[in-house]
């Protein structure tokens, strides 16, 4: 069963920072992988989906990058923003159905950006 | 979130009662899910559908049914609702391998 994890679980640093967060999955025979956003009280947002053939995606100051050999992905945030703060998920999808073949998600890392 | 809507946004209800959350699609999407989100536990899958009447179960399935009459609804109903069933439920959508999937904006449920 994959299994994903994320850490730090907790991550509070000041404006202007560059940042990194990981994310780990233990079956490396993976299809893609989705970084999300989730704002308090909100749904999710997509950032980034790396596929198993792609190294790296990036939209604008974020940059995901995939190992998928080593089963690892990392979400790099460029020049931290309070506006950044939210908690963020990472999911892997098995296959290129649906279902069973879906995602699953890592219980994500809540980061804090200080004014 | 666009092309996807959940109703009610909020509803609190009692033990014992049944309770039916609705998501609706413009996409035109195959596969639709309902997801459960707990302090601790993460996303964790309920059902899913491929398609008109077609569904099958996740992982924490026991205490919920879904149905799927039209390709734009996936309904999530909780027979006899109980006080571990209040959390937050999450209907999402695929796009397929390359799309990946989209949220809804969730519904806030409340046994007491």
């Amino acid at each position: 069963k994959q299994e994903v994890t994320q850490i730090p679980a907790a991550l509070s640093v000041p404006e202007g920072e560059n940042l990194v967060l990981n994310c780990s999955f233990t079956d490396s025979a993976i299809y893609n992988l989705q970084w999300f956003r989730q704002d308090p009280g909100k749904g999710l947002t997509s950032l980034l989906l790396i596929q198993s053939s792609q190294r790296e995606q990036t939209s604008g100051r974020l940059n995901a990058s995939l190992d998928k050999s080593s089963g690892r992905s990392t979400l790099y945030i460029a020049a931290s923003q309070p506006g950044d703060s939210a908690t963020y998920l990472c999911a892997v999808r098995r296959g290129s159905g649906g279902g069973a073949d879906g995602l699953t998600f890592g219980k994500g890392t809540h980061l804090i950006i200080q004014p | 979130d666009a092309g996807i809507t959940q109703s009610p946004r909020h509803k609190v209800t009692e033990t014992g009662t049944p309770v039916t959350l609705r998501c609706h699609q413009t996409e035109n999407h195959r596969y639709m899910y309902w997801y459960r989100q707990d302090p601790g536990h993460g996303l964790r899958l309920i059902h899913y559908s491929y398609g008109v009447k077609d569904t099958d179960k996740g992982e924490v399935s026991d205490g919920y049914s879904v149905s799927r009459s039209k390709t734009e609804d996936f309904l999530l109903t909780l027979e006899s609702a109980t006080s571990s069933q209040t959390s937050v439920y999450f209907c999402a959508i695929d796009s397929g391998g390359f799309g990946g999937y989209t949220f809804g904006s969730g519904t806030r449920l409340t046994v007491v």
